[in-house]
């Protein structure tokens, strides 16, 4: 089954420090990528996705994400965090196949002390 | 301004009565989707729809029921059949089902739904 691991489920950082958030999908086929941010008691908000092209993808609020198709990973990073990106991110992936929805890893929790 | 409505934010209710949450989208969206989220595991597809009057059961479709007799609204009733109902209750929609790369969904705020 197709699947996407989100390694942490929570991750600490220091305000201005990098914020490293991984993400991998099981998958022979290259799929399409994304990663959303969740507020407290929110919505999910889209960051940035891979389509095709260009690997290393820009996104909202400094982050970016970089598609490494030989390791099967979609690794979120931004050089300097703000205690305003506290907040959970989820990866999700789809697999360009009629009728699929997006699948989701479980989150990762950021938390950016000053 | 085009997006996902969710009504209402917070919702309580007794055990044992079906309770019905709202989901409208002015985004001109063909699919439409439901998900639970629960702490620590990530978002669960509960039912999704890629066109009015068709839908399909998604990884945890047991208790809930949905309709979808217009493009723009999707409801989901949680039935007294869902044995913990309690949870964070998430809409969303896209221009359509994992066909495109165009095709990533759009979220609603949630509804919380409390249940005692």
């Amino acid at each position: 089954a197709q699947s996407v691991t989100q390694l942490g489920s929570h991750v600490s950082v220091s305000e201005g420090a990098l914020v490293l958030l991984r993400c991998n999908y099981s998958s022979s086929v290259p799929p399409y990528l994304f990663w959303y941010v969740q507020y407290p008691n929110q919505g999910l908000q889209l960051l940035l996705k891979y389509t095709t092209g260009a690997t290393l993808v820009k996104g909202i609020n400094g982050f970016e994400a970089e598609f490494k198709k030989s390791e099967t990973s979609f690794h979120l990073t931004k050089p300097s965090a703000h205690m305003s990106d506290a907040a959970e991110y989820f990866c999700a992936v789809s697999y360009n196949q009629a009728g699929t929805a997006l699948i989701f890893g479980k989150g990762t929790t950021l938390s950016v002390s000053s | 301004d085009g997006g996902i409505t969710q009504s209402p934010k917070y919702l309580f209710r007794k055990e044992g009565q079906n309770v019905t949450l709202s989901c409208e989208q002015n985004l001109n969206h063909d699919a439409m989707y439901w998900y639970r989220q629960d702490p620590g595991q990530g978002l669960r597809l509960i039912y999704y729809s890629q066109i009015v009057n068709d839908f399909q059961k998604g990884d945890i479709a047991e208790g809930y029921s949905v309709s979808r007799e217009k493009k723009e609204s999707f409801p989901l009733t949680v039935t007294s059949a869902q044995k913990n109902p309690t949870a964070f209750y998430l809409c969303a929609s896209s221009m359509g089902v994992g066909t495109g790369p165009s095709y990533e969904q759009y979220f609603g705020p949630g509804t919380r739904l409390t249940v005692t």
